[in-house]
């Protein structure tokens, strides 16, 4: 079935540095990549998402691209804040399905050292 | 406050017994969504509805689970003969899809945590 593949599974960085989230997906009728936050306790809480049509797409500190022909599409935040620590999780949706069938990766826990 | 709200937030039972939960979604969202959270695992999709109607259901949904949103407003996943493998976070979310608007964002509760012992 659908599926999608993120790495790393646990990022630790310094205050201040980037982070970078990768994410391979194999449905090829998905064109739209949310990506979500969750802290501990919370739910999944959407910070940025792209549909196929656009490369790239910039949110003040955070940025998502899209490469379709590969199929790989990926998160960076740049000048990390320790409040940026947290699970994220890519994921995938045709969105002729209206967004029902999205297909989640596994997560990445990210740690921001101050 | 106006977001998706889950009750009860922490479910312990034994196993054999029978768990329901309630979500209330976002007030004028007409999708509604059901998901089961393992630990290091992203959401996986259980079932949908729009407004009153169960949509789609994933095979995850066995036949001891069943969904219901009687008036298109609050909903709820009652799960029958419970397993110790049914321990899990169980979250709801809700999106609006109307003519002219199609919002493909789903915004989620805080979840139920099931333990099963």
């Amino acid at each position: 079935g659908e599926n999608v593949e993120q790495h790393p599974s646990t990022l630790s960085v310094q205050e201040g540095d980037s982070a970078v989230i990768k994410c391979t997906y194999s449905d090829s009728a998905s064109n739209y990549f949310p990506w979500y936050k969750q802290e501990l306790g919370k739910g999944p809480q959407l910070i940025i998402d792209i549909r196929s049509n656009v490369g790239e797409k910039k949110d003040q500190r955070i940025a998502v691209t899209l490469n379709k022909t590969a199929k790989h599409f990926s998160l960076h935040i740049t000048e990390t804040q320790p409040e940026d620590s947290a699970v994220y999780f890519c994921a995938a949706s045709p969105l002729y399905t209206g967004g029902f069938k999205t297909i989640f990766g596994a997560g990445t826990r990210l740690f921001v050292k101050a | 406050d106006t977001g998706v709200s889950q009750n009860p937030r922490h479910k312990i039972t034994k196993r054999g017994q029978n768990v329901t939960f309630r979500c209330d979604p976002i007030s004028e969202h007409n999708r509604l969504y059901w998901y089961r959270q393992t630990l290091g695992q992203g959401p996986e999709f259980l079932t949908y509805f729009q407004n009153e109607a169960q949509l789609e259901k994933s095979r995850l949904l066995s036949d001891r689970f069943s969904a219901e949103r009687p008036k298109g407003s609050f909903s709820t996943l009652e799960i029958q003969r419970t397993e110790q493998g049914d321990s899990a976070m169980y979250l709801c979310a809700s999106s609006i899809l109307r003519t002219g608007l199609n919002s493909y964002e789903q915004y989620f509760g805080p979840g139920t945590r099931l333990t099963v012992t």
